[in-house]
């Protein structure tokens, strides 16, 4: 029974160049969560995903930055132009629903984007 | 917005002492998580609460669920060299996103 799924674990980019994250729920998990952390930090709600709907992107810059969740595939979590501040860990998060004891999010390992 | 205060910041123990931390909020959530971070790894999910007063044990980990839903503590009984990591709460109302603490550090002495 597969965990959340993230790829790649590291990801160095040059100023400029663009970062796209992957991410694979849980099997039977339909809600996808995208985190951020910076060093020394906790994590930072980005946005909530269903299956080819954005519920709650109130977490994600205005610009540079787009999410998905299509009907088939990963999750991919897009980053245009970036820029040395975008470098943290990028976390993923999925849950069968978000009512009940079912809203409990299981995360992957995480993606570390490091922009030189 | 919405926040969570956890405390302590960073604990540093003898092994076989027991540890204690919480977090608090002035606002009101559904649930609460405890999750441990490992250095270069994702966050992985100890206890998960969802009523209010609500105590779970998992092993030598325990966590209660405030009766005023604003507060959670995590209390980990005879600590081992492997306790070592970041420990997390997080805690949502009915958006489905989590807002997560600052985290506590706990380093164990062997």
């Amino acid at each position: 029974n597969a965990g959340v799924m993230q790829n790649p674990r590291h990801l160095v980019r040059r100023r400029g160049q663009e970062a796209r994250l992957r991410c694979s729920p849980m099997k039977g998990h339909s809600h996808v969560y995208w985190y951020r952390q910076l060093p020394e930090e906790g994590l930072k709600f980005m946005v909530y995903l269903q299956k080819e709907n954005i519920i709650d992107e109130s977490g994600m810059p205005k610009e540079r930055f787009s999410a998905e969740f299509p009907k088939e595939g990963p999750s991919i979590l897009r980053i245009q132009q970036v820029v040395r501040g975008d470098s943290a860990a990028y976390f993923c998060a999925s849950s069968p629903r978000t009512s009940g004891s079912m809203e409990t999010q299981y995360f992957g390992p995480g993606t570390r984007l490091l922009v030189l | 917005g919405q926040q969570l205060n956890q405390s302590p910041q960073s604990m540093f123990i003898q092994e076989g002492e027991d540890v204690s931390m919480n977090c608090t909020s002035s606002s009101i959530f559904n649930t609460w998580l405890w999750y441990k971070q490992e250095p270069g790894e994702g966050p992985v999910l100890l206890i998960a609460l969802y009523k209010a007063g609500e105590l779970t044990s998992n092993g030598r980990l325990t966590a209660q669920f405030g009766i005023t839903r604003k507060d959670s503590f995590l209390n980990i009984s005879a600590s081992i060299p492997s306790d070592v990591g970041i420990y997390f709460c997080g805690s949502s109302g009915n958006t489905g996103k989590l807002i997560f603490g600052q985290g506590t550090t706990l380093q164990v002495k062997p």
